[in-house]
């Protein structure tokens, strides 16, 4: 069974740092890249950052560059998001989500398509 | 960055209703639009991708259509198990971004 399972969330004060993790499991983690996106109480869907299969490419939302540093183990099919100078505005759930991808070449499509149930953090004093 | 908008951002609707959703990308996007559903605490789940194309396991009263910057998400008859909010997301470039998304209640 294909499985992600996210752990690491708590809660942590306005400035202080957290590091999520990400496990896999019953998929090959090293040929997929992965994401990071969360969802503020209420609120809609934000993505966060991107990372590719071995590691040597990342990508950041805005808000959260210089903060924020994706990163995986492949030898661990685990993927992690450290979080630093944290804001009371990044009280969220973290979702982190395999990216999945339909065609060739440069008409291939992508997506996420597996999903973990997600980890909850909260940042407040 | 790329903005999606959808519309409407709720609606009411009874079983067996046909259900649009439309999905606005600021710039052509291709066909590089997914569509996604959300339960209450629950993680979003993957119903279409490249704008038209089923997600295997979805069933086929949902459907997908569009390309460029105009997008639509239908469903051809509401089931009790539909209630929930969904989601457009373009994968045209990152910063990937999401639609605010559509709450689709029962009437």
């Amino acid at each position: 069974e294909v499985q992600l399972v996210e752990s690491g969330g708590g809660l942590v004060q306005p400035g202080g740092s957290l590091r999520l993790s990400c496990a896999a499991s019953g998929i090959t983690f090293s040929t997929y890249r992965m994401h990071w996106v969360r969802q503020a109480p209420g609120k809609g869907l934000v993505w966060v950052s991107r990372i590719n299969s071995d590691g040597s490419s990342t990508t950041y939302a805005d808000s959260v560059k210089g903060r924020f540093t994706i990163s995986r183990d492949n030898a661990k099919n685990t993927l992690y998001l450290q979080m630093n100078s944290l804001r009371a505005e990044e009280t969220a759930v973290y979702y982190c989500a395999r990216e999945g991808y339909y065609g060739s070449g440069s008409s291939r499509s992508y997506y996420m398509d597996v999903w973990g149930k997600g980890t909850t953090v909260t940042v407040s004093s | 960055d790329i903005q999606m908008t959808q519309s409407p951002s709720s609606l009411s609707a009874s079983v067996g209703d046909r259900v649009t959703i439309t999905c606005r990308a600021s710039q052509s996007i291709s066909s590089y639009l997914n569509w996604y559903q959300q339960k209450p605490g629950k993680a979003p789940n993957l119903l279409i991708y490249a704008a038209s194309s089923l997600q295997s396991g979805v069933p086929s009263r949902f459907s997908g259509s569009g390309s460029g910057t105009d997008f639509t998400l239908i469903i051809s008859s509401l089931q009790p198990e539909d209630f929930a909010t969904y989601y457009c997301q373009q994968s045209y470039i990152t910063p990937w971004t999401f639609g605010q998304g559509t709450k689709v209640e029962i009437k």
